[in-house]
């Protein structure tokens, strides 16, 4: 069974660009994570998915971060416009049900370079 | 607020030996989850193990093990046997029961040496 997938791995953009990463969960997971690593931190959340619905984006800065799940299944996370400040590992993860203590099953990340 | 604590930035362990990695976590809630996840150099994390509060017995998974101490509000990960596969950073987190938010620690960089 594939696990979750993330793409690009690896992304340099220029300050003020845009930036997309995309992810695609296990195939039946409803619940979908997005979230940040900083170098030498371990991972924040910024949004979670329920099937299409953002069921928690309080750590999610709108004023330049978006997130949609438009099917309830695959997901795009974009930075708009991105600042030096948030370079950094974008960690998609998924998981099965509702429980919170189902497992989170993690992607391989997008590292963001922002020059 | 939850707060999870993990005062070992890096640890070197001889190959073939044990070694415990520390977690301390703060909250309120009477039921939460400890998770365990192994992050390489690749990115990727990798779950380990996870112990529920109301778990009455320590969890183990293979060559991994969670010393629960909930008094103390603590929860080491033990890995016996290490190998150099086991090099890693290893982020200990924590769940409370409402919501699926997955709250980690900063993290324990491991290099077993051969």
């Amino acid at each position: 069974e594939a696990g979750v997938v993330q793409s690009p791995r690896y992304k340099i953009i220029e300050k003020k660009q845009p930036v997309a990463f995309w992810c695609n969960p296990i195939s039946g997971h409803n619940t979908l994570y997005w979230y940040l690593q900083n170098l030498g931190q371990g991972p924040e959340l910024l949004i979670r998915y329920e099937n299409e619905e953002a069921v928690d984006d309080s750590q999610l800065p709108k004023d330049r971060f978006s997130a949609e799940r438009l099917k309830g299944v695959d997901s795009t996370l974009k930075i708009q416009p991105a600042e030096l400040g948030d370079s950094a590992v974008y960690l998609c993860a998924s998981s099965s049900g509702t429980d919170s203590y189902n497992e989170q099953f993690f992607g391989p990340g997008t590292r963001l370079t922002v020059l | 607020a939850q707060k999870i604590t993990q005062t070992q930035p890096g640890m070197f362990v001889q190959e073939k030996e044990a070694v415990t990695l520390d977690c301390t976590y703060d909250t309120s809630d009477p039921s939460y989850g400890l998770f365990w996840y192994k992050q390489p150099s690749s990115g990727e994390m990798i779950f380990l193990i996870y112990q529920g509060s109301y778990d009455q017995q320590n969890a183990t998974e293979g060559r991994y093990s969670l010393n629960f101490q909930k008094a103390r509000k603590s929860a080491n990960l033990v890995i016996s046997a290490s190998q150099l596969g086991d090099s890693a950073m290893y982020f200990c987190a924590m769940i409370k029961a409402a919501g699926n938010k997955l709250t980690f620690g900063g993290g324990t960089r491991v290099l077993v040496k051969p």
